[in-house]
C-alpha cells in the first residue's frame, strides 16, 4: 500500500524559503505524479501544483512565481519550494497522489499524507 | 478558474437521518466526449487530511460505505448521506478536475443535531 508523508521545517521566516519533502513508500514513484496542496487552519483546501515522476511540472498560476517542485527518484522523493513567503503562505501543506483512472491521470486525489504544518514568522 | 461554491456552510442532523450537501461549479465540468462529470468529494475529520469519497460525481470510492452517494451533472451536484452515523462528522469539500487549477469549495460541516 503506498503512503506518503511530507516533513520539513516547521517554522520559516518572512522573506525566505519554504522547503518541503514529500516521501512515498510502498511502491515506486515512476509514472507517478505527486500533487501539492495547502490549507490554511480553518480554511479551505489550495491546489499548489503537481509533478509527474519524470519532472514535469503544472503550476497554479497564483503561485507560480514563487514555486519550483521537483523529484529525486533514487530516493522516492518529491520536493516543493514556496520563495519569499509570507504570512498568508501558513498553512498545512500536503502531497497527494494523482488519481488514475484505467488509462487516465486526473486530478482527484485518492492518497493523502498528513500533513505538515509550517508557520510563517519572525 | 472554476470557483465551486457548497451550500450550507454547515448542518446538523439527527442520527439515521439524511444530509445533503450542494455543490455548484462557475461553469460545466461536463466533458462531452465521455459524458463524464469531472467532480469529486472528500470527506476531511479534524486533524486528518480529505479523504477521496466520490470520483466522476457518482462512483464510490473503494471502502466507501454506501450510505454516501453523488449526484447532479453539468453545474449542479449534491451528496447524499442516507443514514447519518457518528463517524460522519467532518468537513466534506466538493472539487473539480474539469480544468487546472483543480479547485475546491469552501466546506460544509456536518454534525450531529
Amino acid at each position: 500500500q503506498v503512503q506518503v508523508q511530507e516533513s520539513g521545517p516547521g517554522l520559516v521566516k518572512p522573506s525566505e524559503t519554504l522547503s518541503l519533502t514529500c516521501t512515498v513508500s510502498g511502491g515506486s514513484i515512476s509514472d507517478y505524479y505527486c500533487n501539492w496542496i495547502r490549507q490554511p487552519a480553518g480554511k479551505g483546501l489550495e491546489w499548489i501544483g503537481r509533478i509527474y515522476s519524470s519532472g514535469s511540472t503544472t503550476y497554479n498560476p497564483s503561485l507560480k512565481s514563487r514555486v519550483t517542485m521537483s523529484v529525486d527518484t533514487s530516493k522516492n522523493q518529491f520536493s516543493l519550494k514556496l520563495r519569499s513567503v509570507t504570512a498568508a503562505d501558513t498553512a498545512v501543506y500536503y502531497c497527494a497522489r494523482r488519481s488514475r483512472f484505467g488509462d487516465l491521470f486526473l486530478d482527484a486525489f485518492d492518497i493523502w499524507g498528513q500533513g505538515t504544518m509550517v508557520t510563517v514568522s519572525s | 478558474d472554476i470557483v465551486m461554491t457548497q451550500s450550507p456552510d454547515s448542518l446538523a442532523v439527527s442520527l439515521g437521518e439524511r444530509a445533503t450537501i450542494n455543490c455548484r461549479s462557475s461553469q460545466s465540468v461536463l466533458y462531452n466526449s465521455n459524458n463524464q462529470n469531472y467532480l469529486a468529494w472528500y470527506q476531511q475529520k479534524p486533524g486528518q487530511p480529505p479523504k477521496l469519497l466520490i470520483y466522476w460525481a457518482s462512483t464510490r470510492q473503494s471502502g466507501v460505505p454506501d450510505r454516501f452517494s453523488g449526484s447532479g451533472s453539468g453545474t449542479d451536484f449534491t451528496l447524499t448521506i442516507s443514514s447519518l452515523q457518528g463517524e460522519d462528522v467532518a468537513v466534506y469539500y466538493c472539487q473539480q478536475y474539469y480544468s487546472t487549477p483543480p479547485t475546491f469549495g469552501q466546506g460544509t460541516k456536518v454534525e450531529i443535531k
